[in-house]
């Protein structure tokens, strides 16, 4: 049983640069979340994806932040020109349509911007 | 608007005691709660949740969880802590203000079992 997987698990960037991270779900599951979770903090919503479509979008935490998921498979989370308070971690859910709801997380991509 | 509250941000508790984690919860109408445990580097892994019929909920692990209307609790419980049950624990919220079934979380509690 494969479960969701994340690529990297760590990401070292420098400010002002960009950095892609990619999810890859539960392989039978349609749906695809992206979360962030701070320091101390749980997880906090940022889209999802029902198949190839993005249905939500309106908590990404800016224009610099971007999603894709193109052939209802992967996602990719870009995030453009990145500044320090982006360091965080970057959490990938899946799940399948029409289950009781619950998600299933992959292990995360640490992103820390210097 | 929703919210998730976790009171404690650290339980501790010996080793084969019964342990509580605490979570109370504000939501429009009904509400879908679950619990998720983070353990060092590693994801966030589904224990339980609540969506309707018995208020007693029973997961993974021998964790389960009293569904309470009248307190707005949702509250994590074992009957015996194994040091292995050392983590930090989230519970969550469907979040009702989007369309997405997304999870609205708590801040974390952070349980140590002493051996």
């Amino acid at each position: 049983d494969t479960g969701v997987s994340q690529d990297p698990r760590h990401k070292i960037t420098k400010r002002g640069q960009n950095v892609t991270f990619r999810c890859d779900p539960i392989s039978e599951h349609n749906r695809l979340y992206w979360y962030r979770q701070t320091l101390g903090q749980g997880p906090e919503f940022l889209t999802y994806f029902q198949n190839e479509a993005q249905l939500e979008k309106s908590r990404l935490l800016s224009d610099r932040f971007s999603a894709e998921r193109p052939k209802g498979s992967f996602s990719t989370l870009e995030i453009q020109r990145t500044e320090q308070g982006d360091s965080a971690m970057y959490l990938c859910a899946s799940s399948l349509q029409g289950s009781s709801y619950e998600q299933y997380f992959g292990p995360g991509t640490r992103l820390t911007v210097t | 608007a929703q919210s998730v509250a976790q009171p404690e941000d650290q339980v501790n508790v010996a080793e084969g005691n019964p342990l509580t984690v605490k979570c109370t919860y504000s939501v429009s109408g009904n509400p879908y709660l679950f619990w998720y445990v983070q353990y060092p580097n590693r994801g966030l892994q589904f224990l339980l949740k609540y969506i309707t019929g018995d208020n007693l909920v029973k997961g993974s692990y021998g964790f389960e969880a009293e569904f309470n209307k009248s307190q707005t609790s949702f509250h994590l419980k074992k009957p015996s802590a194994l040091v292995s049950d050392s983590a930090l624990y989230f519970c969550a919220v469907r979040d009702i203000q989007t369309g997405a079934n997304n999870l609205f979380f708590g801040t974390g509690t952070r349980l140590t079992v002493i051996p």
